[in-house]
This record gives structure tokens, C-alpha cells and sequence, in this order.
């Protein structure tokens, strides 16, 4: 099945920091998303992009599908915004569809 | 997006008992899906459930462990069977909305004693 890795798997940040968060994956994917688990489990999405770059708020991402890697930008971090971060992707084909392979994570702390 | 809720919330079970996890999504969907995670560990897909169909398990999922109810469009129930504590977990439903974003619930936390 299609290999998704994450990096990096943990992250120490002070507050007010910029960071950037990696994710490979091996094969051609239809759908590419971003997750944020936060504390208590909850899992909030945060960016549909299988490719190009979005942008909301603080938070930003780009796909480059051609190379098979995503990217997702956190500027001006806040404590809020720890947790852990979720990579998934979707492989192209009927039989596929909706089923999410996850990366790893990475584990994001900011500290005050 | 969608709003979707999940019952029980968390609970704690004793080894050899099943338990049974309810999804509920406030728009009709075709396809739901669940996911385990396991302590300390990313999400895996168990199986998708469509309406009026048999559910489809992924490898190493089967049904006499994991069955599937998807009574209509908006509601799903996955039983966790003859538990053991390997089984203790995060359980999620999600849903895709408009063929693309996936939303999840808020998931059921499992501790088998």
C-alpha cells in the first residue's frame, strides 16, 4: 500500500514561532488532507489539498503532487496550536475512495 | 462540512464483552467510515459502510470482530466484539462530504480491563 511519512515526529516551539511541517507519501494520491488532533482528541480538519497551496489564517499548505510531498506552514504559533498533526492521503481508483491512509503525525508543542 | 456525534463518548469494559459505538451525522451521507487508534499511534481504517450493503473490511479487519450496522444515510453503529485489552482505543466514524474532505466525530475512547 502507499507509504506515508511524516517529519518531523516531534516539535518544540515558543510562542510567537514559525514552523513548517513535513509529509511524503509514495504513490499517487487523489486527495491529500491535513488534520489537527487537538488534547482531547478531537480530529479538526485543516486543508483538502492534493495540490497547490491554500491558505487560512496562520496556517498554510502546498502540495506538490509531481514530487510527491506536502507541506504544511504554521506562522506565528500559539499555545493553542498544539497537539498533533495528521497527514492523510487517498489513492486514486473507485475501490479507493474515501479511505484515508495516515502518516504518523507530529507531535507540535508551544510553549508560552 | 458536518456535524457528527458518537456514543458513548468513553467507556470502560471488561475483557470477553462486547460494546457497541453509534455514529450519528446530521446530513445524508453515502459512505461512512471507521477508524481505530490505538494508544500513542496514528489512525487506521477498519472498514466502510455503505447503506444497504454488506460493510468492507481492510486487512486485518473481520467482521465477526468488528460488525457493521448502516440501518440509513445518516446513522452507523460498529460493535467491538469479546474484547481484550489490545482492543483499548480510540474509536472514529468519519464521513466524506461532497466526494472529497473527510470529517471525523469526536471519538470513543475504549479501555477493555
Amino acid at each position: 500500500g502507499i507509504q506515508v511519512e511524516q517529519s518531523p515526529p516531534d516539535l518544540i516551539l515558543q510562542e510567537g514561532a514559525n514552523s513548517t511541517l513535513r509529509c511524503n507519501f509514495s504513490d499517487s494520491v487523489n486527495n491529500l488532507q491535513w488534520f489537527h488532533q487537538n488534547p482531547w482528541g478531537q480530529l479538526i480538519n485543516l486543508f483538502y489539498i492534493p495540490s497547490g497551496t491554500k491558505q487560512n489564517g496562520r496556517l498554510s499548505a502546498t502540495t506538490v503532487a509531481t514530487e510527491r510531498y506536502s507541506l504544511l506552514y504554521i506562522s506565528s504559533s500559539q499555545t493553542t496550536d498544539s497537539g498533533v498533526y495528521f497527514c492523510a492521503v487517498e489513492r486514486p481508483g473507485g475501490t479507493s475512495y474515501g479511505k484515508l491512509t495516515f502518516g504518523q503525525g507530529t507531535i507540535l508543542t508551544v510553549h508560552p | 462540512s458536518a456535524v457528527i456525534s458518537q456514543k458513548p463518548s468513553r467507556d470502560i469494559c471488561q475483557r470477553g464483552t462486547s460494546l457497541t459505538i453509534q455514529c450519528q451525522v446530521d446530513s445524508q451521507v453515502t459512505m461512512m467510515f471507521w477508524y481505530r487508534q490505538q494508544p500513542g499511534q496514528s489512525l487506521t481504517l477498519i472498514a466502510t459502510a455503505n447503506q444497504g450493503s454488506e460493510a468492507t473490511y481492510e486487512s486485518g479487519f473481520v467482521i465477526d470482530k468488528f460488525p457493521i450496522s448502516r440501518p440509513n444515510l445518516t446513522f452507523s453503529t460498529l460493535t467491538v466484539s469479546n474484547m481484550s485489552p489490545e482492543d483499548s482505543s480510540i474509536y472514529l466514524c468519519s464521513v466524506a462530504i461532497g466526494g472529497y474532505e473527510q470529517y471525523f466525530g469526536p471519538g470513543t475512547r475504549l479501555t477493555v480491563t
